[in-house]
């Protein structure tokens, strides 16, 4: 089985742009999570999709946002750039939500703010 | 709010020589706990989990961790480190109220020395 794959796997923007990720879970897997990976604040949870539904989301500003398609892969969009922003965007598929497998997380996407 | 510590940034040891990277955590109800492995520019790589029974896990690649729950300590080990063995590693705790939202620990550098 294919792993979970995420495009572009690097990219660069200027302050005050906007980005589009895109995440592909595994197959048959129907829970995607998303993760921002910085040195300073570590491994932050950012939101969890669930058929197409937005089940939780973490404590970001409202310029990041997802959203989840019917063949479960999911992108997320940052507006309005900031330097802070540059981290390792981590996308992780699981088989259902609120069960006991693990997720399974794809390479991420560096994205570096200029 | 569900949680994990690492006290040690980094942990050094000697191939051959046993392999512990120290984890506590703080749940409300039970937890269900896991370990990844980061190497560089990569993603999360699950070694393994704990949701009930056995205190002592086994994982992938000879790693295993030990449940404790008067200690609430999860501490990951490898009987003979390896220098591939070097890596990041994060514990982390599954949000129990519904949803796979992982909180992860700093993370501990490994670093195995020949």
């Amino acid at each position: 089985k294919a792993g979970v794959t995420q495009t572009p796997r690097y990219l660069i923007k200027t302050r005050g742009q906007q980005v589009t990720l895109s995440c592909s879970p595994i197959s048959g897997h129907r829970s995607v999570s998303w993760y921002q990976q910085t040195p300073g604040q570590g491994l932050q949870f950012l939101f969890e999709y669930f058929s197409e539904t937005q089940r939780n989301k973490g404590n970001f500003p409202g310029r990041f946002s997802g959203r989840q398609f019917s063949n479960s892969r999911s992108e997320m969009n940052v507006s309005t750039l900031e330097l802070g922003d540059s981290a390792l965007y981590l996308c992780a598929s699981s088989l259902e939500v609120a069960d006991y497998n693990e997720q399974f997380f794809g390479p991420g996407t560096r994205l570096t703010v200029l | 709010a569900q949680s994990v510590a690492q006290p040690e940034d980094q942990v050094n040891v000697a191939e051959g020589n046993p392999l512990t990277v120290k984890c506590t955590y703080s749940v409300s109800g039970n937890p269900y706990l896991f370990w990844y492995v980061q190497y560089p520019n990569r993603g999360l790589q699950f070694l393994l989990k704990y949701i009930t029974g056995d205190n002592l896990v086994k994982g992938s690649y000879g790693f295993e961790a030990e449940f404790n729950k008067s200690q609430t300590s999860f501490h990951l080990k490898k009987p003979s480190a390896l220098v591939s063995d070097s890596a990041l590693y994060f514990c982390a705790v599954r949000d129990p109220y519904g949803n796979n939202r992982l909180a992860f620990g700093k993370g501990n550098q490994v670093v195995v020395i020949p």
